[in-house]
């Protein structure tokens, strides 16, 4: 069955850097979209960024512009997000999502990584 | 980049319907098709439950509707049950110049 799995979250001090991993198998990466999502604890769910596979095109919610990258490895099927200048309110469980293709609805999401920007 | 809104808490009986709201703006709901729901129960992963702003995927419950209005989205839970007991969140793509995707503030609904 599909799977995505993140990995790459920790404890981090305030302007510190964190590389997330989100590793994907049993699905095509070709033409479509991974995002990642995060939610603070006890808050919302927030879109932070999106790749698309083939065609490497990026999106980047504002608060992300500037700090994070988001990036991926057709040979490994894995996206990453590279988060630098890290502030305390990065704090969340960041998940990664697959988008099914066209519809705008992410059909499988992974468990998520915490990250903990605190000093 | 400013999030959907919808109402904090919605609650019904079981076997009632309830539907809950989500107003954007015609950047996003009112100027595409690609708006989505969520269900989250507590410490678990969201859930897709409606794509498209209509389409169930498979599996999903019949009970689960949704429909659009200018910038509204709407889903409804008919017959509801015990375990719709849930968080609930919608989204949209964001088209301008930096084209993003926005969720909504989140309705926690509550199976009196």
């Amino acid at each position: 069955q599909v799977q995505l799995v993140e990995s790459g979250g920790g404890v981090v001090q305030p302007g510190g850097s964190l590389r997330l991993s989100c590793a994907g198998s049993n699905f095509t990466f070709g033409n479509l979209y991974i995002h990642w999502v995060r939610q603070a604890p006890g808050k919302g769910l927030q879109w932070v960024s999106a790749i698309h596979f083939d065609r490497s095109l990026q999106y980047y919610t504002d608060s992300a512009k500037g700090r994070f990258t988001i990036s991926r490895d057709n040979s490994e099927n894995t996206v990453y997000l590279q988060m630098n200048s890290l502030r305390p309110d990065d704090t969340a469980l960041y998940y990664c999502a697959k988008e099914e293709p066209g519809s705008g609805g992410f059909d499988y999401w992974g468990q998520g990584t915490l990250v903990t920007v605190s000093a | 980049q400013s999030a959907l809104t919808q109402p904090a808490s919605v609650s019904g009986s079981p076997g009632q319907s309830i539907t809950i709201s989500c107003t954007g703006t015609s950047s996003d709901i009112g100027g595409n098709n690609l708006v989505s729901w969520y269900q989250q129960h507590p410490g678990k992963v969201p859930k897709l439950i409606i794509y498209g702003v209509t389409t169930r995927p498979s599996g999903v419950s019949d009970r689960f509707s949704a429909s659009k209005s200018g910038d509204t989205a709407s889903l409804t839970i008919s017959g509801l049950q015990t375990e719709d007991e849930a968080d609930y969140y919608c989204t949209s793509y964001r088209h301008s110049s930096s084209p993003s995707y926005v969720f909504g503030t989140g309705t926690k609904v509550t199976v009196l």
